[in-house]
C-alpha cells in the first residue's frame, strides 16, 4: 500500500531533550516536507527537500533540522525543544515529474513539550 | 497580505444542503490547484487537483478555478453528515526559480443529519 509514515504518533517530552520523528515514504517521490498544523494558523511549513541531500527551509524552521540522506526517508529532528514547539506535525510527500504536484500526508505526529 | 485566503467558518449547513467553500489568493504564478479534507485527528487526504482554470467533477464534488480572479471554490451537492470535516485549499507551483506550495488555514464544516 502507498503510504507515509510516521513514528512516534504520539510524544510528550521535556524542554530540552532531544527528539527526532521519522518520516518513511514508499512511492518513490523526489519531494519530501513537514508541516505543523496549529488552531488558527494552518499548515506552516518547516522544512522540505526537493531530493536526496536537497533540503531547504520553509516559513518556520526556527528550532527544527531535518536531513534526506535516503529518498525515502526524511527525519524532523528537534534538538533543544521548548514549549511553543507543541504542535500536530506531519510529513508529506511529493512527486515530481510534471504530472501534478500532489501531496500525501502521513497521520500525523502530536507533540507535547512541558 | 496572505498569499491564500480562506474563510474558517465554521459553516453548518443541514443534510442534503449545497456546499460552498472557497479560497483567494495573490500570486498568479500557482498552476495546480488542490483541495484537501481533513477529518479530527488525521491526517489531511487529498480530494480533487485542477490544473488552470475551469471546473473539475468528481461525484458530489466540483472544483472550480478563475485564475484571473485569482478564485477556487469547492462545491459539495447532497451534503452528507460523513462531509463533516475541514477543508484545505492549496497551490502550487514548481520548476524554474519558484517552487512552492501553499494552504489556506482550513474551512471547518459541519453537515447537520
Amino acid at each position: 500500500e502507498a503510504q507515509v509514515t510516521q513514528n512516534p504518533r504520539y510524544l510528550i517530552t521535556v524542554t530540552g531533550k532531544k527528539l527526532t520523528v521519522t518520516c518513511s515514504q514508499n512511492m518513490n517521490h523526489e519531494y519530501m516536507s513537514w508541516y505543523r498544523q496549529d488552531p488558527g494558523l494552518g499548515l506552516r511549513q518547516i522544512y522540505y527537500s526537493m531530493n536526496v541531500e536537497v533540503t531547504d527551509k520553509g516559513d518556520v524552521p526556527e528550532g527544527y533540522k531535518v536531513s534526506r540522506k535516503e529518498k525515502r526517508n526524511f527525519p524532523l529532528i528537534l534538538e533543544s525543544p521548548s514549549p511553543n514547539q507543541t504542535s500536530l506535525y506531519f510529513c508529506a510527500s511529493m512527486r515530481l515529474r510534471g504530472q501534478g504536484e500532489l501531496l500525501f500526508f502521513g497521520p500525523g505526529t502530536r507533540l507535547t513539550v512541558l | 497580505q496572505k498569499e491564500v485566503e480562506q474563510d474558517p467558518g465554521p459553516l453548518s449547513v443541514p443534510e442534503g444542503a449545497i456546499v460552498s467553500l472557497n479560497c483567494t489568493y495573490s500570486n498568479s504564478a500557482f498552476q495546480y490547484f488542490m483541495w484537501y479534507r481533513q477529518y479530527s485527528r488525521k491526517g489531511p487526504e487529498l480530494l480533487m487537483y485542477t490544473y488552470s482554470s475551469g471546473n473539475k467533477e468528481d461525484g458530489r464534488f466540483t472544483a472550480q478555478v478563475d485564475k484571473s480572479s485569482k478564485y477556487i471554490s469547492l462545491f459539495i451537492r447532497d451534503s452528507q453528515p460523513s462531509d463533516s470535516a475541514t477543508y484545505l485549499c492549496a497551490m502550487s507551483v514548481f520548476g524554474g526559480a519558484t517552487n512552492k506550495l501553499i494552504f489556506g488555514t482550513g474551512t471547518l464544516l459541519a453537515v447537520q443529519p
